[in-house]
Order: C-alpha cells, then structure tokens, then sequence
C-alpha cells in the first residue's frame, strides 16, 4: 500500500495565486515527520518545509506552509503569491519511527508545477 | 563546505558492465542514503547507512551492493548493470540521532545513469 499518496500529477496556476499542493499519508505510528522538497529542472532536491506529528501548529516558512490535519492523515502543501521561479516538481516525503537511528524519507510520486505569468 | 557531493555527474554504461557511484559529506552526519529516482516513481531507497560501519537495504535493493568507506564516504556499486538500472541517482546524508527528533537530509546534485 503506498504510505504517501500524491493525486495531483500536474497543477497550474497563474502568478501571484495562491495553490494548494496535497499530500495524505499512512502510518500506524504515532510520532512521524512530514517533509515536502522541491525539484526543479536543474534537479537538484531542495528542501521546504516540515512538521512533526506533535507539532500543534501548522508549519510555516516564508511563502510556504504546511496545512496538517492528523485526523484525516494530509499535510498539504499551500504556496502564497505563486512565481514564475516555482515551477517545479513537489515531493511530499514521511519518515516513520521508531527508527534504528537511520532516517530514511518514503517519498510520494511527486506533483508537477507549472507558474504562468 | 560542499555538502553532499557525487561523481560522476551523468554516465553510460553498456549492460553487463560494472561501476561505482560515489558519495562524500562533508557535515559529519552519520546517516547516509542511496536513492534511485524514475519518471513517475518518485524517490526510492536503495541502501542505507545509518551510522559508520553498518548498511541495511532499502526498498530497490536487487542488482546493487554498498560500502561505507568511513563517515564520509557512501559508496554504490553496480556489478553487472541491467537497463532496468537506468535512473537518476541520488546520495543523502543526516545527522541520525534519536527517532522523534528532525532530522532534515541534504541531498547530492545526482548521477544520471544510463545503461544500453
């Protein structure tokens, strides 16, 4: 069964929108992190945002947060203002615990976007 | 300070030939990764290694072997390539530590493999 599930394979959005990336997960474990990365053409994986599954409020860095809902298992993505420079693929990633020290993420497929001006 | 840093960058590789792609940090993390990318897959774990001197396999593991050199040095070996090995290669690394705590990995730039 696929732990992170991404049902957007593209979104498009006009600049300075603001768009709504989703991202639902499965775990039986009670403590958890939820990561979203960003690819973009070049390749290269940059890291977003996170929220840990104790955290009571909702991540925020910059023009990026994370809308957590524990109950339902999603953690999606919002990006404000949209730029042309987002266009990029999105990853939602989960690591489970407990862990042997070794932290591997479990990644979605992946949502493509695409900024237009 | 680099990072994560890979070599190479892109290689060709005729099926049946064998290589090595390797990955260094420089962070001193204790934590190290192998992922393999593939279009409409999303990332998948090869090997990992969660501290010096151990390595364990992840989801993909079949057709690859990995050596942890010492703490900075996460090595993926290919013995006998397939064209199923065609991917994008990526090396990450962590500090490890405690589960529950965050822990962000940093990624390598990639190695785009291709084999014929």
């Amino acid at each position: 069964a696929q732990k992170i599930t991404q049902t957007q394979p593209g979104m498009f959005v006009q600049e300075k929108e603001a768009v709504t990336l989703d991202c639902t997960y499965d775990t039986s474990d009670q403590s958890y992190g939820l990561f979203w990365y960003k690819q973009p053409s070049s390749g290269e994986m940059i890291f977003l945002i996170y929220q840990g599954s104790y955290d009571e409020q909702n991540a925020t860095e910059g023009r990026y947060s994370l809308n957590f809902q524990k109950a339902r298992k999603s953690a999606n993505l919002v990006i404000s203002a949209s730029q042309l420079g987002d266009s990029a693929m999105y990853f939602c990633a989960m690591r489970e615990f407990p862990n042997q020290a070794g932290t591997a993420l479990i990644f979605g497929k992946g949502t493509t976007l695409s900024v237009s001006s | 300070n680099a990072g994560v840093t890979q070599t190479p960058k892109f290689q060709v590789l005729k099926t049946g030939q064998s290589m090595t792609l390797q990955c260094a940090q420089d962070m001193n993390h204790n934590s190290m990764y192998w992922y393999r990318q593939d279009p409409g897959m999303g990332l998948r774990l090869i090997y990992y290694s969660a501290s010096e001197g151990t390595t364990d396999k992840g989801e993909v593991p079949n057709g690859y072997n990995v050596s942890r050199l010492n703490k900075r040095e996460f090595s993926l070996r290919l013995e006998s390539a397939a064209p199923s090995q065609t991917s994008v290669y990526f090396c990450a690394s962590t500090t490890g530590g405690l589960a529950g705590s965050y822990n962000e990995q940093f990624f390598g730039p990639g190695t785009r493999l291709t084999v014929l």
